[in-house]
């Protein structure tokens, strides 16, 4: 079956340190989106990527970047990592080719900075 | 002020009451979305609505566009359906707004 998955689902980073989190669909979808999921707040854009080599910044994009070499991935990286930073990371994908704009969401990366 | 508010931000219920969450925004929308995100953590679609009403199961979506609000009813609620209820707004062709969600408890 067609899925989106993220990696890994728990990480514990210190401080200044780089961080990827990964994101894997095989839907062949277009659209991929980054959030970020604090208490107080809704899920909040962070990057997204309508294909291949596109790449956008969203509302909450200092700290990260992502880049799209291929239909299935879209990696996020935080640069240089910070306690503000400390989250849940939520990817999803949608297929806006078919006209189909719902989002499927991937199961969540909650990362911890000391 | 946020562009998109659900309330009540909580909400308790006995089993088989009947449930409504409220979603208002401020903003000019192409569609609504209705997700929920379970106690483990993981967010489904539940509606996508541009007008009129959607059914599936006993949820029932509504969207009034002239006055920018959404309603989501629960029907006969059961502990299962506890969970958050994130209300979304899509301007333009894909990405979203989200309220901060309503978090739903249903005790037996």
């Amino acid at each position: 079956d067609a899925e989106i998955t993220q990696s890994p689902r728990h990480k514990i980073t210190e401080t200044g340190r780089q961080v990827t989190l990964a994101c894997h669909q095989t839907w062949n979808h277009n659209n991929m989106f980054w959030y970020r999921q604090d208490l107080g707040h809704g899920l909040r854009l962070i990057h997204y990527s309508y294909g291949v080599h596109d790449t956008n910044k969203g509302e909450v994009s200092d700290g990260y970047s992502v880049s799209r070499s291929n239909t299935e991935d879209l990696p996020l990286t935080l640069e240089s990592a910070a306690s503000s930073q400390t989250s849940v990371y939520f990817c999803a994908s949608s297929d806006s080719n078919r006209g189909a704009y719902e989002q499927y969401f991937g199961p969540g990366t909650r990362l911890t900075v000391t | 002020k946020n562009e998109v508010e659900q309330s009540p931000q909580n909400l308790t219920a006995q089993e088989g009451e009947f449930i409504t969450i409220n979603c208002s925004y401020s903003v000019g929308i192409s569609a609504l979305h209705w997700l929920q995100q379970h106690p483990g953590g993981g967010i489904v679609s539940l509606f996508m609505l541009s007008s009129g009403k959607k059914k599936h199961g006993r949820l029932i979506a509504t969207i009034n566009i002239q006055e920018k609000h959404s309603s989501l009813h629960i029907t006969a609620s059961h502990p299962r359906d506890s969970a958050v209820y994130i209300c979304a707004v899509r301007r333009g062709t894909d990405k979203l707004i989200f309220g901060t969600g309503t978090r739903l408890q249903v005790f037996p």
